[in-house]
């Protein structure tokens, strides 16, 4: 158990446009999700914590208003990455935790968002 | 401030046995996580060590010692799938990762 999916696996848009990245938990309730980001050969870099029904915490330097995160039930939380610029072509990495189990997040298998 | 440090990059043959550390200085601790990922994908749990010593699992084992800050990810009879990076992680007090910027690990035959 404790799968966690992405989609889209990979989108291309044009600079101005908003992409929505979702992340599924499939065989599990995840009480927290969490978006990282990774640029090419960085670590990943936390970009906001979400627990369903409630607002997203967003880390120091990562605009709220430009990535809009909507983690609306136990098994859905969306990315929505408004008016892109090719600056924020990277890969979104999402994970999970189950509920009683905060220390060990499950990934979905990562998002390229490439911005032309 | 919050560090967790390890090398670069490494490089290492086939069949043999390499070992990442990783040094760490946070706010509280709760444990720490090795992943590899593979370039293009998401990261993949490897282990995870709260108490001190040394746990073994297949061809990977890792340490910890916790008076030291200081953990190893010990990778042994190398195969070529191996090359990844491993990532080192800490989770910290208010139970928030901390991660490493990861070893490149290149296997060579």
């Amino acid at each position: 158990g404790a799968v966690v999916s992405q989609h889209p696996s990979r989108v291309i848009c044009k600079s101005g446009t908003s992409v929505k990245i979702e992340c599924r938990s499939l065989d599990f309730q995840a009480t927290t999700m969490f978006w990282y980001r990774q640029f090419p050969k960085q670590s990943l870099m936390l970009m906001a914590t979400s627990n369903e029904g409630s607002k997203a915490t967003y880390e120091q330097g990562v605009e709220k208003d430009k990535f809009l995160i909507n983690h609306a039930s136990l098994t859905l939380s969306t990315l929505t990455v408004t008016s892109a610029h090719p600056e924020d072509s990277s890969f979104y990495i999402c994970s999970a935790s189950r509920q009683g189990e905060p220390y060990e997040q499950f990934f979905g298998p990562g998002t390229r968002l490439t911005v032309l | 401030g919050q560090n967790i440090d390890q090398p670069t990059e490494m490089t290492a043959t086939e069949g043999a046995i390499v070992q990442i550390n990783c040094t760490y200085q946070t706010s509280g601790f709760n444990g720490l996580f090795w992943y590899q990922q593979h370039a293009g994908e998401a990261p993949t749990f490897l282990s995870y060590n709260v108490l001190d010593g040394l746990e073994e699992k297949g061809r990977f084992s890792s340490f910890l010692s916790r008076s030291k800050g200081y953990s190893y990810l010990l990778l042994k009879e190398l195969q070529m799938k191996d090359s990844a990076s491993y990532l080192c992680a800490v989770l910290d007090s208010n139970y928030q990762l901390i991660w490493g910027a990861g070893t490149k690990l290149i296997i060579k035959p």
